[in-house]
């Protein structure tokens, strides 16, 4: 099974600040099959980015994804209110499909 | 509008069997494949397994393969999630989520999800 970590367990940042998020995968993930999810209490998640990079319909463009082979980045350019959640990333390019223990992104 | 909607809280006891239920709309329900996620109190995801409802084809992860069976019943577009004998540690929110795009091989990602069912499992 591929074990994707997550780096920092916890981000403090303020609104405003640029977030950049880490997902290490234990082997390369084929053909760039990893999402980015956000989860905010009480909501199901959501998903923001696919294929690594490919924002979803209606995602900010201060989202972005990038990488490859075992290292993915989630970046927020400029932190909204809203933007404070757990973030997570799965591969999916085989099963079992697993997510990442997740970040969260907490204000300071 | 695609959407997908969970049955709703259930509390049980340990050894008592459930199945709780997904609906599909909006969507062909048989051309896309339906998965589970847990999350336990505090923790983070976990994928349980999918079901491709075209054939039943069922894949689940190592973890929850003999602790769970997913089904689907197509014929009215709903996808099961089903424990025969729950324990205290099924207490968790369980997610039912469509992979993104229509396809024969599950290689997708989540979207949309449903809104979650709470199950409490205590004695």
């Amino acid at each position: 099974d591929i074990v994707l970590t997550q780096s920092p367990g916890t981000l403090s940042l303020s609104p405003g600040e640029r977030a950049t998020l880490s997902c290490r995968a234990s082997q390369s993930v084929s053909s760039s099959y990893l999402a980015w999810y956000q989860h905010k209490p009480g909501q199901a998640p959501r998903l923001l980015i696919y294929g690594a990079s490919s924002r979803a319909t209606g995602i900010p463009d201060r989202f972005s994804g990038s990488g490859s082979g075992t290292d993915f980045t989630l970046t927020i350019s400029r932190l909204e209110p809203e933007d404070f959640a757990v973030y997570y990333c799965q591969h999916y390019g085989s099963s079992p499909q697993t997510f990442g223990q997740g970040t969260k992104l907490e204000i300071k | 509008e695609v959407q997908l909607v969970q049955s709703g809280a259930e509390v049980k006891k340990p050894g008592e069997s459930l199945k709780i239920s997904c609906k599909g709309s909006g969507y062909s329900f048989t051309s896309y494949w339906i998965g589970w996620v847990r999350q336990m109190p505090g923790k983070g995801l976990e994928w349980m397994g999918i079901i491709y409802p075209g054939d039943s084809d069922t894949r689940y992860s190592p973890s929850f393969e003999g602790q769970v069976t997913i089904s689907a019943d197509k014929s009215i577009s709903t996808a099961y999630l089903q424990w025969s004998s729950l324990k205290a540690s099924d207490t968790a929110m369980y997610y039912c989520a469509r992979l993104g795009a229509a396809a024969i091989l599950p290689l997708n990602w989540f979207d949309p999800w449903g809104q979650g069912t709470l199950v409490t499992v205590s004695s």
